[in-house]
């Protein structure tokens, strides 16, 4: 089945610096790739999604990610942290074509944004 | 508005007690998945079901079943709850063909005294 390393559990960083979270995937077939932010005592929220086409995609709130095949990567950048983007972040790979319909996450990523 | 909602925010059982988490959608999705999330661990998959009365055992189904006797409706049930299934429990529904992204209900916080 397909699956999702997040490269560090917690990332800090100061407001106005740059944001980048890790995620690398494995997939036996070509993976449709999430990027979804959770804010304390919400449920899940679609950051961006990569499906076909353009390997670099645009999501909400300034947020970006590239789809890199050959590094099995999807990793999310924004250029301008903002304290509002504090909160937790994962990465989420599903399969298609193939039998499963199931989505599998990362551990999560939780972000800290410094004055 | 694709809507998924949850039928509790939080809710307290004892052990051994069967418990029901219900999930509703309101977009016709044909999937519909159960995970549950624990600090460290991320979101882990219960069951999912591509469609109704189907259903498909994801990574941790022990203790678990679940009930999809309707398109936008579908059940969590713990037979027998006990301490360590103390969990946020999230809903959560899609396309078919794993095309599209999940929508996701507000969670479950369950906690098993």
């Amino acid at each position: 089945a397909q699956s999702v390393t997040q490269l560090g559990s917690h990332v800090s960083v100061s407001e106005g610096a740059l944001v980048l979270l890790r995620c690398n995937y494995s997939s036996s077939v070509p993976p449709y790739l999430f990027w979804y932010v959770q804010y304390p005592n919400q449920g899940l929220q679609l950051l961006l999604k990569y499906t076909t086409g353009a390997t670099l995609v645009k999501g909400i709130n300034g947020f970006e990610a590239e789809f890199k095949k050959s590094e099995t990567s999807f990793h999310l950048t924004k250029p301008s942290a903002h304290m509002s983007d504090a909160a937790e972040y994962f990465c989420a790979v599903s399969e298609f074509p193939g039998n499963n319909n199931d989505m599998r996450f990362g551990a999560g990523t939780r972000l800290t944004v410094k004055p | 508005d694709v809507k998924v909602t949850q039928s509790s925010r939080y809710l307290v059982k004892r052990t051994g007690e069967k418990v029901f988490l219900e999930c509703v959608q309101d977009m016709d999705h044909e999937n519909m998945f159960w995970y549950r999330q624990d600090p460290g661990l991320g979101l882990r998959l219960i069951y999912f079901s591509y469609d109704v009365k189907m259903k498909e055992k994801g990574d941790i189904p022990e203790g678990y079943s679940v009930s999809r006797e309707k398109k936008e409706r579908f059940s969590l049930i713990l037979e027998s709850a006990s301490t360590n299934q103390t969990s946020m429990y999230l809903c959560a529904s899609s396309l078919g063909q794993g095309r599209t992204e999940a929508f996701f209900g507000q969670g479950t916080r369950l906690t098993v005294v």
